[in-house]
């Protein structure tokens, strides 16, 4: 099965510095890689996704990048905010009905 | 999100006990999982549904069973708990599978069991 290793495990940064967290897959057919944000008690809330056929795809502070080649991709956050502090999940599918999900990052953005 | 209730939110019992625990959703979503998070594991995948009674195992299936009677709720039963089930549960839903678009989860807020 798929294989996905997410680092660094944990992140601080000073506020508004940028942020970026790192995903590898192992499945060269995985094509769906959503990004989770989890605050704590509550469960994980998509804030970013992208698709294969698809380089890099922003949102506001947020942006995703993609690397099929190399079989990695990544989160940038930029001009962090204390409120961006939460943990981190990256994941890939190929199915759609099986999502493998990375170890986590835990982000403290400092004031 | 995509109106999703897991019950109990906290539970605490003893090991050889069983439980259940359910989740309930009102979106109407094809899909429903569930996946337990543990510390340096991330979220694994216990079992899916992918319809009323139709369900499938996924990587940490031993030990725990699944039932879906109907579209909008989907149960977890730790037959005889252990110790080694004390974890944070999390449902999920999403619209479905197909290689030419995939849907995100959605997640429920978690059930924290702790097997004594």
């Amino acid at each position: 099965g798929e294989n996905v290793e997410q680092h660094p495990s944990t992140l601080s940064v000073q506020e508004g510095d940028s942020a970026v967290i790192k995903c590898t897959y192992s499945d060269s057919a995985s094509n769906y890689f959503p990004w989770y944000k989890q605050e704590l008690g509550k469960g994980p809330q998509l804030i970013i996704d992208i698709r294969s056929n698809v380089g890099e795809k922003k949102d506001q502070r947020i942006a995703v990048t993609l690397n099929k080649t190399a079989k990695h991709f990544s989160l940038h956050i930029t001009e962090t905010q204390p409120e961006d502090s939460a943990v981190y999940f990256c994941a890939a599918s190929r199915t759609g009905n099986q999502f493998y999900f990375g170890t986590g990052t835990s982000l403290t953005v400092i004031p | 999100d995509a109106g999703i209730t897991q019950s109990p939110r906290h539970k605490v019992t003893e090991t050889g006990t069983p439980v259940t625990l359910r989740c309930h959703q009102t979106e109407n979503h094809r899909y429903m999982y569930w996946y337990r998070q543990d510390p340096g594991h991330g979220l694994r995948l216990i079992h899916y549904s992918y319809g009323v009674k139709d369900t499938d195992k996924g990587e940490v299936s031993d030990g725990y069973s699944v039932s879906r009677s109907k579209t909008e709720d989907f149960l977890l039963t730790l037959e005889s708990a252990t110790s080694s089930q004390t974890s944070v549960y999390f449902c999920a839903t999403n619209l479905g599978q197909g290689t030419s678009y995939n849907s995100p989860l959605h997640f429920g807020n978690g059930t924290r069991l702790t097997v004594t």
